[in-house]
């Protein structure tokens, strides 16, 4: 089952913008998170924000969650031509040792 | 991070043979790997769940006579694509918890395995 919905399905720019990515879920989460995936490759973690927190940055990613609108964001700062992948989100149900719940992912194109 | 191996990287077979997909994890235990499926330019399909000594809860729609999991120690799960058809050829990633990871523990994922049937 595939419970995350991600908007846009498709995002072009031009290096140097800034690239939101958002994501919506239907059930209660343990935890979110982001994975980047290139072309016919595998999945490369991004980032996790638990369900307690509300905002989270690593490096040039930030990422938002609210629980009470079941929805998280991913900002990508001063974007590169090599971030341009795939990039889903994935839900943790709160019931543990269940799977990650992909959503349907935004490909995003990061032009030089 | 913990590593997940899959094996083997790709395969190609004729349609109505059988194929093997090896899930490794490499330094830890886990009692629990899951196969996600993943058709171009599509996002990740749990197909099933598998645990270690017993049974795989496979998802609606997914045939467990078609692909067979077995998790017969705590370091490996194989699913195998019994009669092949054109229809299955895709990508097929499994993940890993830790089994000591506790609740908030991680996913990890294999590097995929791409199959082509023809």
């Amino acid at each position: 089952s595939q419970q995350g919905e991600e908007d846009p399905q498709a995002l072009s720019i031009q290096e140097g913008e800034n690239a939101t990515m958002n994501c919506s879920y239907k059930t209660s989460i343990n935890n979110l998170q982001w994975y980047r995936q290139n072309s016919g490759r595998g999945l490369v973690h991004l980032i996790l924000i638990r369900s307690n927190e509300r905002e989270k940055h690593s490096g040039r990613l930030r990422v938002t969650l609210d629980t009470s609108k079941k929805s998280s964001s991913l900002l990508i700062t001063a974007s590169r031509a090599a971030d341009t992948a795939s990039y889903f989100c994935a839900t943790d149900a709160e019931q543990a040792g269940t799977a990650l719940i992909f959503g349907k992912g935004t490909t995003l194109s990061v032009s030089s | 991070g913990a590593v997940v191996s899959q094996h083997p990287s790709w395969v190609i077979c004729k349609s109505g043979t059988s194929v093997k997909i090896e899930c490794r994890s490499l330094d830890f235990q886990a009692t629990t790997m899951f196969w996600y499926r993943q058709f171009p330019k599509q996002s990740l399909m749990l197909m099933a769940t598998s645990n270690e000594g017993s049974k795989a809860t496979y998802e609606q729609g997914v045939e467990k006579d078609k692909f067979l999991i077995n998790h017969a120690s705590l370091t490996l799960s194989t699913l195998t694509v019994t009669s092949a058809h054109p229809e299955d050829s895709s990508f097929y990633i499994c993940s890993a918890r830790d089994s000591d990871g506790g609740f908030y523990n991680e996913q990890f994922f294999g590097p995929g395995t791409r199959l082509t049937v023809l």
